[in-house]
């Protein structure tokens, strides 16, 4: 079974300023979706950016980017500009393309903005 | 607006006790989750539904039961079998053969245990 790893429980990061949360996956597939939510203290879980693994293209959205590297199975989200709206735990999760059912999600990254 | 409705947002359980969690979607989704967010861990799969009266195991299903009676509805109880049911519950759907399209959430439900 595919699993997903975020290597930093927390993280930290000064208001307006550039921070980067790592995730790696351990797959054999070679097509899948990889997704970055965001959870704030209210709880509800909200997409932040998608990207496809046959994309070459790194996919963005307003201030958030992600650098995915496939043969290193590396998907890290990058925050340009922190706002302390930001602060959230942020999840990783990966998607089988042949199994819709199948998100798997990675243990979290709790991001705090200082102002 | 359309959405999933979680209720409620928090529920005690009496020990030898069955709780329903209730989830509603109005996005006409056709596949619906059920997940377990426990503190360090991500979440965790107990149910899924593609289709209206049936229903899939997912990772951890042991001691939960659902229905899917209607498109919109898919409530999760947590059974007495549950031995350790205190965790954050989310609901989610999506289309089906979602591929890129996210699964979209609710608010989620804290279950504790009295």
């Amino acid at each position: 079974a595919q699993t997903v790893t975020q290597s930093q429980p927390e993280m930290s990061v000064q208001e307006a300023e550039t921070v980067t949360l790592s995730c790696t996956y351990d797959t054999s597939e070679s097509d899948y979706y990889l997704f970055w939510y965001k959870q704030p203290p209210s709880r509800q879980m909200i997409l932040v950016i998608r990207q496809e693994a046959y994309k070459q293209q790194n996919a963005t959205e307003n201030r958030f980017s992600v650098n995915f590297q496939k043969a290193a199975k590396s998907f890290s989200l990058k925050i340009s500009d922190s706002q302390l709206g930001d602060a959230a735990m942020y999840f990783c999760a990966y998607r089988s393309v042949y199994n819709n059912n199948d998100m798997r999600f990675g243990a979290g990254t709790r991001l705090t903005v200082k102002p | 607006d359309g959405g999933i409705t979680q209720s409620p947002k928090y529920l005690f359980r009496k020990e030898g006790q069955n709780v329903t969690l209730s989830c509603e979607q109005n996005l006409n989704h056709d596949a619906m989750y059920w997940y377990r967010q426990d503190p360090g861990q991500g979440l965790r799969l107990i149910y899924y539904s593609q289709i209206v009266n049936d229903f899939q195991k997912g990772d951890i299903a042991e001691g939960y039961s659902v229905s899917r009676e209607k498109k919109e509805s898919f409530p999760l109880t947590v059974t007495s079998a549950q031995k350790n049911p205190t965790a954050f519950y989310l609901c989610a759907s999506s289309i089906l053969g979602a591929g890129s399209q996210p699964q979209h959430f609710g608010d989620g439900t804290r279950l504790s245990i009295l």
